[in-house]
């Protein structure tokens, strides 16, 4: 059950540019996406959230993205930053349902 | 900033015995939930509990599963046989009444031996 797909693992970026990760989903019902960072040991923090009516919500150095064409959401960070490397999830949900359908993570690196 | 504070941070539990799982949601928050990670996977729901009942549960979340609101501040996660499988780590969350944003705890590895 692959509702929601992040195809790349791993990203690598230098620091200062552009760290872009993407998530892909099959569920048409989901209309609220969300991504979350890990760091080891700890739990998800929450980012940035994007409603189904919208296509973009920005918030500081991150911005998200929504193609519900393309069932295609993504991450930008600009600049990116070392602290930025965790794990990031992205994960959606569907009406009064509260539960949160989880992707398998991108592991983002900023080297320095 | 409020947090949602969950122990024991590590519990170890020999397989068939029971284990208490205990999380402190963020107070002003109504909406409560446990979900897993088992190593290598991805997080998966478990059980959404609003209004002191179960509002939603996942096909994993079986009669060995149970949660309780014990009082107004504690929400714990009981597993009542353990097995091998259950091994992972367990992480509590809670939203706001409005919000779809879940918080999460640390989280509490559980291994079963």
């Amino acid at each position: 059950d692959q509702q929601v797909k992040q195809n790349s693992p791993s990203l690598s970026v230098q620091e200062g540019r552009i760290s872009i990760l993407n998530c892909d989903y099959t569920n048409s019902m989901f209309d609220y996406f969300l991504w979350y960072k890990k760091y080891p040991a700890e739990g998800p923090t929450f980012l940035i959230s994007i409603s189904s009516i919208k296509d973009k919500n920005e918030d500081g150095r991150f911005t998200v993205f929504l193609n519900k064409s393309a069932k295609h959401l993504s991450l930008h960070i600009v600049p990116s930053q070392p602290g930025d490397s965790a794990v990031y999830f992205c994960a959606a949900s569907s009406g009064s349902a509260r539960q949160l359908t989880f992707g398998s993570g991108t592991q983002l690196t900023v080297l320095p | 900033e409020p947090e949602v504070t969950q122990t024991p941070s590590h519990q170890v539990t020999q397989m068939g015995q029971e284990v208490i799982l205990r999380c402190v949601p963020i107070s002003n928050h109504l909406y409560f939930y446990w979900y897993r990670q088992i190593l290598g996977q991805k997080v998966e729901f478990l059980v959404s509990f609003y209004n002191n009942e179960i509002s939603e549960k996942s096909e994993i979340f079986d009669d060995q599963f149970s949660v309780e609101r014990p009082d107004g501040s504690n929400f714990t996660l009981k597993i009542r046989s353990t097995k091998l499988e259950d091994s992972a780590m367990y992480f509590c969350a809670s939203s706001e009444i409005g919000g779809t944003e879940a918080f999460f705890g640390q989280g509490t590895r559980l291994t079963v031996v």
